[in-house]
């Protein structure tokens, strides 16, 4: 069981936006920011959204993010193929003094 | 380029001990913090242990605290992760992540650099 909660699953047709949630608590998301990351199918996860709402440098602006109280969301608008993928949020635990993560979203652009 | 490369993975009976090493390159390896991940076949991922750069801070997972230690050699550029007391579900792929190289309002600087990961398989 995840400390974070995700859906475990999520699609939509290309050129679509589609919206993955992410719930934490007080001690998580209620305090600290969240942070989004994306796995390709064998590959290692790559940062995709950092403090919320900030893409490193090279992430479209199809993806977007934002937090409100103990929850977050990610955004990605203009679907691709290429967009299939797992989606984890995380975020620093106070209580835990560690990096929890949600259980993953898989993506699946029909 | 950022580059991160485990090594040292590989099939140990239960109870049994493993080291794992990264080799760093691209950055100054000493200015950052530094993180084990781990994600077991199939699943999410899951937060393993933390070291700041001076190796002066170390935070660790409920479910490896007293069988993992993490460390450092800021001279090699190089993290560990020496695992001991082995059980069936640390049968997973460990990644190294580097963090510390985005400001964070929280203070906590995200993993922005992964590593490939190495697969541990703990199996009799």
């Amino acid at each position: 069981q995840s400390v974070l909660t995700q859906p475990p699953s999520a699609s939509e047709t290309p050129g679509q936006r589609v919206t993955i949630s992410c719930s934490g608590s007080s001690s998580n998301i209620g305090s600290n920011t969240v942070n989004w990351y994306q796995q390709l199918p064998g590959t290692a996860p790559k940062l995709l959204i950092y403090s919320n709402n900030q893409r490193p440098s090279g992430v479209p602006d199809r993806f977007s993010g934002s937090k409100s109280g103990t929850s977050a969301s990610l955004a990605i608008s203009g679907l691709q193929s290429e967009d299939e993928a797992d989606f984890y949020c995380a975020a620093w635990d106070d209580g835990l003094n560690g990096w929890v993560f949600g259980g993953g979203t898989k993506l699946t652009v029909l | 380029e950022v580059q991160l490369v485990e090594s040292g993975g590989g099939l140990v009976q239960p109870g049994g001990s493993l080291r794992l090493s990264c080799a760093a390159s691209g950055f100054t390896f000493s200015s950052y913090s530094m993180n084990w991940v781990r994600q077991a076949p199939g699943k999410g991922l899951e937060w393993v242990s933390y070291i700041s750069s001076s190796s002066s801070t170390i935070y660790n997972a409920d479910s490896v605290k007293g069988r993992f230690t993490i460390s450092r050699d800021n001279a090699k550029n190089s993290l560990y992760l020496q695992m001991n007391s082995l059980r069936d579900e640390d049968t997973a792929v460990y990644y190294c992540a580097r963090s510390g190289g985005y400001y964070d309002s929280s203070g906590y600087s995200p993993l922005d650099n992964w590593g490939q990961g190495t697969l541990v398989t703990v199996s009799s």
